[in-house]
């Protein structure tokens, strides 16, 4: 699995864009963007994913650089209870080894 | 659809006891996984499976089994309970193991073993 690096925490703004970046510099051509937060003890949510183009869905968007070697997750409008820790992950796509890999994340404080 | 659901939400375990952790999902999903979170840490594979009567293990295997009858439940047993598996247990599933699909999580079976 290509490995991710995130900040490891960033306060945003309520009713403001939240920008959370990911480094994946060594992402391989067929491997797909995804992210997933975690709500305090709550279990993984998936957000959005994607493999080359950038992507919107009724949660956020992505953006993806055209060398793939980062990505954006963007919350449009953030409101308290999008406050979270946030993950970024390279899916491993090849043989029998489809799991997730999850870093530390970033979490994000979503500020009144 | 209740989607995946882990039974218990807690439990405390004296050194040494066994149990099993429940995971049952209704979603006709192949692959499942269990997953543990340490404070402050990311989530880490346990075991997993890729359809009834396949399983593999991941990265944090030890002092835990799997086995897997049917498509919906996916158990993870605890053979002898030690103080250092202590945490919180996510039980996952997606489709296939593709990999253009999202994953479902459960939410967590909080464990502690004295």
């Amino acid at each position: 699995d290509a490995k991710t690096t995130q900040p490891p925490s960033m306060d945003c703004a309520e009713g403001r864009a939240a920008n959370l970046p990911c480094n994946h510099s060594t992402i391989s051509g067929n491997e797909y963007v995804y992210w997933y937060r975690q709500i305090h003890s709550q279990g993984p949510q998936y957000i959005i994913h994607g493999l080359k183009n950038n992507e919107t869905n009724e949660m956020a968007s992505l953006i993806i650089t055209e060398d793939r070697k980062s990505s954006t997750l963007i919350l449009p409008h953030a409101t308290l209870r999008d406050t979270a820790v946030y993950y970024c992950i390279v899916r491993n796509s090849g043989g029998s080894n489809y799991k997730l890999t999850f870093g530390k994340g970033t979490l994000l404080t979503v500020n009144p | 659809n209740a989607g995946v659901t882990q039974t218990p939400k807690f439990q405390v375990l004296k050194t040494g006891q066994s149990m099993t952790l429940q995971c049952a999902q209704d979603m006709n999903h192949e692959y499942m996984s269990w997953y543990r979170q340490d404070p402050g840490m990311g989530l880490r594979l346990i075991h997993y499976s890729v359809g009834a009567g396949i399983t593999d293990q991941g990265e944090v295997p030890n002092g835990y089994n799997v086995s897997r009858s049917t498509t919906e439940d996916f158990p993870l047993r605890l053979l002898s309970a030690a103080p250092s598996q202590t945490s919180v247990y996510f039980c996952a599933s997606s489709y296939s193991p593709g990999r253009d699909t999202e994953a479902f999580f459960g939410q967590g079976t909080r464990l502690t073993v004295v």
